[in-house]
């Protein structure tokens, strides 16, 4: 049973037109959720880390938000370059280190 | 600024050889990770090593990998008979700590691109 699912699959917007990706996960204790954003052929590029319910972080147009069992990933205002797949991991409270990750939600921005 | 490095970017070998994947994690780094994605699919979590030894793995690190930090800043991933299925993209990964605080987050290198024949 998948732990961490993504939604949509896939995003296509118009330059501008603000969404948001969401990351629902059931693990029994969350130590963090991470986002991280991978272009094709390349690794993933760490955004966000996010500890407990109810926080918030921010990087130029993307905000993440955290619940008990969903985050958010908004995308206010995107650009071109903000077209990517947009991953979601999560990492549990006895584990050593250890990332699992969505499927991803692949973002196209176009002009 | 610091990130991680992996070489080679690709390797293709035949079916039964072995292959050694090399990372240079981030400097003041203590945890490292290997990962890896199938084309098209997620990125799937295969080990983690603190401290100089294996501190968790996967059901895929069957006995045919094998990792190692053979001096101060290298750390390697070995496959020892490669398969068909082990063709993938591996990513190295580092992070500071696992404090689930902060300095959590693991930075991932480009990847080694393996392809058996």
């Amino acid at each position: 049973e998948d732990q961490v699912t993504q939604s949509p699959e896939a995003l296509r917007l118009q330059e501008g037109e603000s969404s948001s990706l969401n990351c629902s996960y059931t693990v029994s204790g969350l130590r963090g959720l991470f986002w991280y954003r991978q272009d094709p052929g390349k690794g993933p590029e760490f955004l966000f880390t996010l500890y407990s319910a109810g926080e918030e972080k921010e990087k130029e147009r993307l905000k993440a938000t955290l619940t008990k069992k969903e985050s958010f990933l908004h995308i206010t205002a995107p650009k071109p370059e903000d077209s990517a797949t947009y991953l979601c991991a999560v990492q549990e409270a006895d584990s050593w280190g250890k990332l699992q990750f969505g499927a991803g939600t692949q973002v196209v921005v176009t002009p | 600024e610091p990130e991680v490095t992996q070489t080679p970017s690709h390797q293709v070998t035949q079916m039964g050889q072995e292959v050694i994947l090399r990372c240079v994690p981030i400097s003041n780094h203590l945890y490292f990770y290997w990962y890896r994605q199938i084309l098209g699919q997620k990125v799937e979590f295969l080990v983690s090593f603190y401290n100089n030894e294996i501190s968790e793995k996967s059901e895929i690190f069957d006995d045919q990998f094998s990792v190692e930090r053979p001096d101060g800043s290298n750390f390697t991933l070995k496959i020892r008979s490669t398969k068909l299925e082990d063709s993938a993209m591996y990513f190295c990964a580092s992070s500071e700590s696992i404090s689930g605080r902060a300095r959590d987050e693991q930075f991932f290198g480009p990847g080694t691109r393996l392809t058996v024949l």
